[in-house]
C-alpha cells in the first residue's frame, strides 16, 4: 500500500500551459505539504496545510495554487508555466507526536519539464 | 535558511562505518535533530530522530552532545545500496517548518 502517491510521476509540457500535480496520503495524517527540489538538489517547502487549512505560504509566485479539498488530499496547480518551474515537487504528509518533532512522510515525487 | 550546516560529500567503502557530522550552533531549546535519507528519484525518508545524548535504531545510531550544537549519524557497516543524500534539520517539536539544508552526499563503493 502507497502511503504518499502522487500522479502524475512525470510531466512533460510547454511554457504558459496550466497543469496540475495531485497528491493523496492513506496514513490519517492531518498536516500536508508540498515541497520543490531544483536541480541543486536543495528542498523547499513550497506550502502546508492542517485539516485542509493552509498553515505555510512561503514566498511561492501566485501562479502556484495548492488545494485541499480533504485532509487526505493536496493538489498543486500550477498556472503560466515557466522555464524555472523545473523541478521534482514532492508532496509530503505528517501526524502530530506525543513528543518530538513532526516525522514526514514523502511521495515518490513528480518530475516537472518545461520546455 | 537552513539551521544546519553538513559536509557536502563523502565517500566511503563497503563494511566501513560511517560518520556525517552536522553542526547547528544556533538549535532552539525545542528542537529535535533528525535526519532524512534520500535515494535517487525518490522522496526522502526519515531515518533518525533525537534531542540529546544517543539514540539508536535498526538503521543508525545518532550521537548528539550535551550542548546540542552538532550530532552525528552513524551508519555500521555501509553497504552499495547507502549511497543516498543524507540530511541533517533541525526540527520544531510538535509542528512547524521543516527547513532542508543540501545534504551529504555519501557513496559507497566496492
Amino acid at each position: 500500500d502507497t502511503a504518499v502517491s502522487q500522479t502524475p510521476k512525470y510531466l512533460v509540457t510547454q511554457m504558459g500551459n496550466d497543469k496540475s500535480i495531485k497528491c493523496e496520503q492513506n496514513l490519517g495524517h492531518d498536516t500536508m505539504y508540498w515541497y520543490k527540489q531544483d536541480s541543486k538538489k536543495f528542498l523547499k517547502i513550497m506550502f502546508s496545510y492542517n485539516n485542509k487549512e493552509l498553515i505555510i505560504n512561503e514566498t511561492v509566485p501566485n501562479r502556484f495554487s495548492p488545494k485541499s479539498p480533504d485532509k487526505a488530499h493536496l493538489n498543486l496547480h500550477i498556472n503560466s508555466l515557466e522555464l524555472g518551474d523545473s523541478a521534482v515537487y514532492f508532496c509530503a504528509s505528517s501526524q502530530r507526536q506525543d513528543s518530538g518533532a513532526n516525522v514526514l512522510t514523502f511521495g515518490a515525487g513528480s518530475r516537472l519539464t518545461v520546455l | 535558511l537552513a539551521k544546519t550546516t553538513q559536509p557536502i560529500s563523502m565517500d566511503s567503502y563497503e563494511g566501513q562505518e560511517v560518520n556525517i557530522t552536522c553542526s547547528h550552533n544556533n538549535i532552539a531549546t525545542n528542537d529535535y535533530i533528525t535526519w532524512y535519507q534520500q535515494f535517487p528519484s525518490q522522496g526522502p525518508r526519515f531515518i533518525i530522530q533525537g534531542y540529546k545524548t544517543k539514540v539508536t535504531n535498526e538503521v543508525a545510531s545518532l550521537f548528539i552532545p550535551a550542548d546540542r550544537k552538532s550530532s552525528t549519524l552513524s551508519l555500521p557497516r555501509v553497504s552499495l545500496s547507502d549511497t543516498a543524500v543524507y540530511y541533517c534539520l533541525a526540527c520544531p517539536e510538535q509542528g512547524g517548518k521543516l527547513i532542508f539544508g543540501q545534504g551529504t552526499e555519501l557513496s559507497v563503493k566496492p
